[in-house]
């Protein structure tokens, strides 16, 4: 089965730029989806296939992908997106994975 | 607006079977492309997918525990049924079932989750 990589926690001044990153061999192939999960609460979907926003995400999320890497972006971050973001993907044929999650902490 | 609502014990023993529930609304999985799955999350730790079950009933299964999950659906009450045997301590965690969309792509993520149901293992 694959892996997908976060990096564990990267924190972010308000009103400025962070970039999140989840790397993992089948990103080559299958696109990203990103998820917001704040304490006691459950995932939300910020991003979906790469760079798709659901109806009521803010426009300061934004995803991307090279190679064997997929990035979510929060421009101009706002308090309210200190959270845990996870990544996930296909792993193999049916099944899905998710990474270890990146906890983001805006100062 | 899709809804979806976990049940099941809150508290189970040892080597016992758990059984969950996932009830959900707003979507329906006799819609081509639909599919449920299950998710969990031990306190303080990362999601780890379980299971989904499609529209056109078939199953996949995290490959870690396959010989102990089983996923059924009843698509007329709307509901997903997902069983775990021999549960263990390290099988405490919060569950959570997601509602998979129908889309023109074979993609794999959850557009809308349930709220979560702690599920505690100990003697």
């Amino acid at each position: 089965s694959s892996e997908l990589t976060q990096d564990p926690a990267v924190s972010v001044a308000l009103g400025q730029t962070v970039r999140i990153t989840c790397q993992g061999d089948n990103l080559r192939s299958y696109p990203a989806s990103w998820y917001q999960q704040k304490p006691g609460q459950a995932p939300i979907l910020v991003i979906y296939v790469n760079n798709n926003r659901p109806s009521g995400i803010p426009d300061r999320f934004s995803g991307s992908t090279s190679g064997n890497t997929a990035s979510l972006t929060i421009t101009g971050a706002q308090a309210d997106d200190e959270a845990d973001y996870y990544c996930n993907s296909r792993d193999g044929v049916g099944t899905y994975v998710f990474g270890g999650g990146t906890k983001v902490t805006v100062l | 607006q899709i809804t979806l609502r976990e049940s099941g014990p809150t508290l189970v023993k040892p080597t016992q079977t758990l059984t969950l529930t996932c009830t959900f609304s707003g979507s329906s999985l006799t819609t081509t492309g639909v599919g449920v799955g299950w998710v969990r999350q031990p306190p303080g730790k990362a999601l780890e997918w379980l299971a989904v079950i499609y529209w056109n009933d078939h199953k996949y299964y995290s490959p870690s525990l396959r010989s102990r999950l089983s996923i059924s659906k009843d698509a007329s009450k709307n509901q997903v049924v997902l069983t775990l045997t021999n549960m263990a301590p390290v099988d405490t965690a919060t569950y959570y079932c997601a509602h998979r969309p129908t889309s023109d792509g074979d993609y794999y993520y959850f557009d809308y989750w349930g709220q979560g149901t702690p599920v505690t293992v100990s003697s």
